[in-house]
């Protein structure tokens, strides 16, 4: 099974509708991340958390919202849809971890299949 | 300011040849993170490789391996005997601010516009 997962993997919308991305992760980590792509550019950061009580705007926040339920667990809500949030949603998780006393990946961040999001 | 930069939007290389990938980056911290994303046509991000600043080695993972230049910023990935299976959009990223420092915004990442790469048979 994935490590990150995220539902629904589609999805077509209409403008005005509020909708939720969920995102799930079995790697125990505590910090996950929202993004979105638009088509031919990198990623854009929504949302971030570092724990369940720690949520922190990105790049890009506004008409969006996040619930971080629990560890493994960090929602993404589109209040109003619009036409221009139309974009491939990741979630994402990461943390650090050690070998001989020093950092060794640097936050590598695990990334969800994505989740295609249509906004008409 | 862009803080990720890469300059190539499409290249193109023979299958089994290498092919180089420019990133560079800007940053005023000492210490930081560089990785390498990829991103087939199927859409999921793929991690590849990273490399720390005070890494004194060039990353290396199978084909894939980072050059390095510090002094020049630059962070450029060298696919060495490319597959069909490499065409794929591939993303430089950063993330800036101390390792150690577990709080506020660092560990985030940084992404560049990304090089869509094309290998022919």
């Amino acid at each position: 099974d994935a490590d990150v997962t995220q539902t629904p993997r589609n999805r077509i919308t209409k403008t005005g509708k509020r909708i939720m991305l969920e995102c799930s992760q079995t790697k125990g980590h505590d910090r996950m991340y929202w993004y979105r792509q638009d088509p031919g550019l990198g990623l854009q950061l929504i949302y971030y958390s570092f724990d369940v009580k720690d949520i922190n705007k990105g790049e890009i926040s506004d008409g969006y919202s996040v619930s971080r339920q629990a560890q493994a667990k960090f929602s993404l809500s589109l209040e109003s849809a619009i036409p221009n949030q139309t974009a491939l949603y990741f979630c994402a998780t990461s943390d650090l971890w050690f070998a001989q006393g020093r950092p060794r990946n640097g936050y590598e961040q695990y990334f969800g299949p994505g989740t295609r999001l249509t906004v008409t | 300011a862009q803080k990720i930069t890469q300059t190539q939007p499409g290249m193109f290389v023979q299958e089994k040849e290498a092919v180089t990938l420019d990133c560079t980056y800007d940053t005023s911290d000492q210490s930081y993170g560089l990785f390498w994303y990829k991103q087939p046509s199927s859409g999921e991000m793929i991690f590849l490789i990273y490399q720390g600043s005070y890494d004194e080695q060039n990353a290396t993972e199978g084909r894939y391996s980072l050059n390095f230049q510090k002094a020049r910023k630059s962070a450029n990935l060298v696919i060495s005997a490319s597959q069909l299976g490499d065409s794929a959009m591939y993303f430089c990223a950063m993330r800036e601010g101390d390792l150690w420092n577990y709080g506020g915004s660092q560990g985030n990442l940084i992404f560049g516009k990304g090089t869509k790469l094309s290998v022919k048979p």
